[in-house]
């Protein structure tokens, strides 16, 4: 069955560093994309970035990056220079075809704390 | 501001109700998506409409049932209502039913079922 893993439930960065949020996906289809979203305390999903599964090279947009590893299945989010702007839910998500249209599964999120 | 809105923001009822939500996409986007999340089982995909034509079902209840209109607006119509239901629901709208596109989410409607 289809599963996102987001093994990390919180974690601490200091502001102006990296960070690296992990995700793990399962899945038997050979076409699928990866989302990543940022969900803030106010509530809305922003959405971050944008992976094919047929994307050779890892997207990128502005300070985010996802670090495809097709083989290992995992799609992890790199946050460059952290800000305190930062701090929120992220999740990932897959989405699939299924039955016509497309179906999104999401990771159980990782909560990231930007210290000042 | 992604461009989609949803009504009403916030829903208080009491269990047995009924109750709809409304959803207007992007200009231009064929496609709806419904989501719930809640505390316990997290954002859960419920069902897929692209240009009036339910194309995806998720974990959707029969108590729970979605359309979407001509005008492309979509509506999640959710009756006897029960205390589990009290969820964040969210509305997304994708222009096309290709994997890569984006999907933009609205604000969401907060649901408290007492």
């Amino acid at each position: 069955a289809q599963k996102i893993t987001q093994t990390q439930p919180g974690m601490f960065v200091q502001e102006k560093e990296a960070v690296t949020l992990d995700c793990t996906y399962d899945t038997s289809d050979q076409s699928y994309g990866l989302f990543w979203y940022k969900q803030p305390s106010s509530g809305e999903m922003i959405f971050l970035i944008y992976q094919g599964s047929y994307d050779e090279q890892n997207a990128t947009e502005g300070r985010y990056s996802l670090n495809f590893q097709k083989a290992r299945k995992s799609a992890n989010l790199v946050i460059s220079a952290s800000q305190l702007g930062d701090s929120a839910m992220y999740f990932c998500a897959m989405r699939e075809v299924h039955t016509g249209g497309f179906k999104t599964i999401f990771g159980a999120g990782t909560r990231l704390f930007v210290k000042a | 501001d992604s461009g989609v809105t949803q009504t009403p923001k916030h829903l208080i009822t009491a269990t047995g109700q009924r109750v709809t939500l409304r959803c207007s996409p992007r200009s231009g986007d064929l496609s709806v998506y419904w989501y719930q999340q809640s505390l316990d089982q997290g954002l859960q995909f419920l069902i897929q409409y692209y240009n009036g034509e339910e194309r995806a079902k998720g974990n959707i209840l029969e108590r729970f049932s979605a359309q979407q209109f001509p005008d492309l607006h979509s509506e999640l119509n959710l009756s006897s209502l029960e205390l589990g239901d009290s969820a964040l629901y969210f509305c997304a709208s994708t222009p096309q039913l290709a994997e890569g596109d984006t999907q933009y989410f609205g604000p969401g409607t907060r649901l408290t079922v007492l």
